[in-house]
């Protein structure tokens, strides 16, 4: 069975840091495409970065280039998001996804991490 | 950037009835790149079509989607109590995922 896990999230200053972790296993994580989608209380779905499945090809939405690393360790099955100068804007739920091998989409989600940006 | 319009807003169905939601692009998207999911309150969204029309394993035959295009339509055939929620429409293009704002199907 496919399961994604999440953590890391928490309560943040603006300005601050914080890294979430995704734990992926029933699957061969080294073979996939993995993203992390955001979604703001009460609001929609918003991807955010993927990475390929040998981090060749990165990518990030433009709301976060320059302020997020997406990064992966095929060894240890985890994806990671590295988030710096946190705004209020980003308080969101963040969940990783694994995109799916022959098409694009999302086919399995994580249960997610809530990050809130507040003073 | 494609942007991704979904009407109605909300949609007020009895269970048993047919539900029509759209996906309007702001440009053609590649049929292979469209897809629908469903999120229920305090859940992770589910993947139900990609390929425009393809289900996703273990999705029930009541759902379906069709569209090329700029236009994209899922329905379900007939509505069951646990297929309230909201849906939302997705495409991938230029290396990144756009999603359209979501529709909620409501109990009338």
């Amino acid at each position: 069975e496919v399961q994604l896990v999440e953590s890391g999230g928490g309560l943040v200053k603006p300005g601050g840091s914080l890294r979430l972790s995704c734990a992926a296993s029933g699957f061969t994580f080294s073979s996939y495409s993995m993203n992390w989608v955001r979604q703001a209380p009460g609001k929609g779905l918003e991807w955010v970065s993927s990475i390929s499945s040998s981090s060749s090809y990165i990518y990030y939405a433009d709301s976060v280039k320059g302020r997020f690393t997406i990064s992966r360790d095929n060894a240890k099955n985890s994806l990671y998001l590295q988030m710096n100068s946190l705004r209020a804007e980003d308080t969101a739920v963040y969940y990783c996804a694994r995109a799916h091998t022959a098409a694009a989409v999302l086919d399995y989600w994580g249960q997610g991490t809530l990050v809130t940006v507040s003073s | 950037e494609i942007v991704l319009t979904q009407s109605p807003g909300t949609l007020s169905l009895s269970p048993g009835e047919r539900a029509t939601l759209s996906c309007r692009a702001s440009q053609s998207v590649s049929s292979s790149y469209l897809a629908w999911y469903q999120q229920k309150p305090g859940q992770a969204p589910r993947l139900l079509i990609y390929g425009a029309s393809s289900r996703a394993t273990g999705i029930p035959d009541r759902f379906s989607g069709s569209g090329s295009g700029t236009d994209f339509t899922l329905t379900i055939s007939r509505l069951e109590p646990e297929d309230f929620a909201v849906y939302y429409c997705q495409q991938y293009g230029s290396s990144q995922y756009t999603f359209g704002q979501g529709t909620k199907l409501e109990i009338k």
